[in-house]
């Protein structure tokens, strides 16, 4: 069975960094895309990030340059290095499987505030 | 960037009665567009993908149609449980776009 489960989330005040992962089970991460998929409180869904499976990787405009999208295929979890973190990166962050995304964590929260 | 437009904002519906989700592309993206459920409080969950192929376990009532820069999720015979917000997605071309949403809601 498939499960993605992400964790790391938390306060952090602005300009600072913060660390999510996002461990798989069922398959192994490096075999597919990985992407992280953001929801700010109340709005719709930001795509951020992938990592194709050759390990080269992609960013939306508004995070490239600081986060930073990694895996370690020895503990088959994804990662997702943020810095110089924004209020307005508060939000849900989801990893998610493949594309189009077929398989979803339940996401963890990061909040972005002094 | 291709912006995805979904229409309506927000529907409302009787039991039983037929949906119909429109999401516009701004330009043509093949049949690259796929559609979420995100239901209160919980993960999206892929309905379908390539514009109209059923995603594993989706309930055959779920079904999309389209291509280029019109297309459409319908929901026949809507029930209780499909109460959600719907996102259609594309992945023709960076950056990955998602529409702004639309909320399906029980009359």
């Amino acid at each position: 069975e498939v499960q993605l489960v992400e964790s790391g989330g938390g306060l952090v005040q602005p300009g600072g960094s913060l660390r999510v992962s996002c461990a798989a089970s069922g398959f192994t991460v490096s075999s597919t895309y990985m992407n992280w998929v953001r929801q700010a409180p109340g709005k719709g869904l930001e795509w951020v990030s992938v990592m194709y499976t050759g390990g080269s990787t992609d960013y939306a405009d508004s995070v490239k340059g600081r986060f930073t999208i990694s895996r370690d295929d020895s503990q088959n979890t994804v990662y997702l290095q943020m810095n110089s973190l924004r209020p307005e990166d508060t939000a849900i962050y989801y990893c998610a499987r493949d594309r189009p995304c077929g398989y979803w964590g339940q996401g963890t929260l990061v909040t972005v505030s002094s | 960037e291709i912006v995805l437009t979904q229409s309506p904002d927000f529907q409302s519906v009787t039991p039983k009665e037929k949906v119909t989700i429109t999401c516009r592309a701004s330009q043509s993206i093949g049949t690259s567009l796929h559609w979420y459920q995100q239901k209160p409080d919980q993960s999206p969950k892929l309905l379908i993908k390539y514009a109209s192929q059923s995603f594993s376990g989706v309930p055959s009532r779920f079904s999309g149609s389209g291509s280029g820069t019109e297309f459409t999720l319908t929901i026949n015979s809507l029930e209780a449980e499909d109460v959600a917000t719907y996102y259609c997605h594309q992945t023709i071309d960076l950056p990955w776009t998602f529409g702004q949403g639309t909320k399906v809601e029980i009359k």
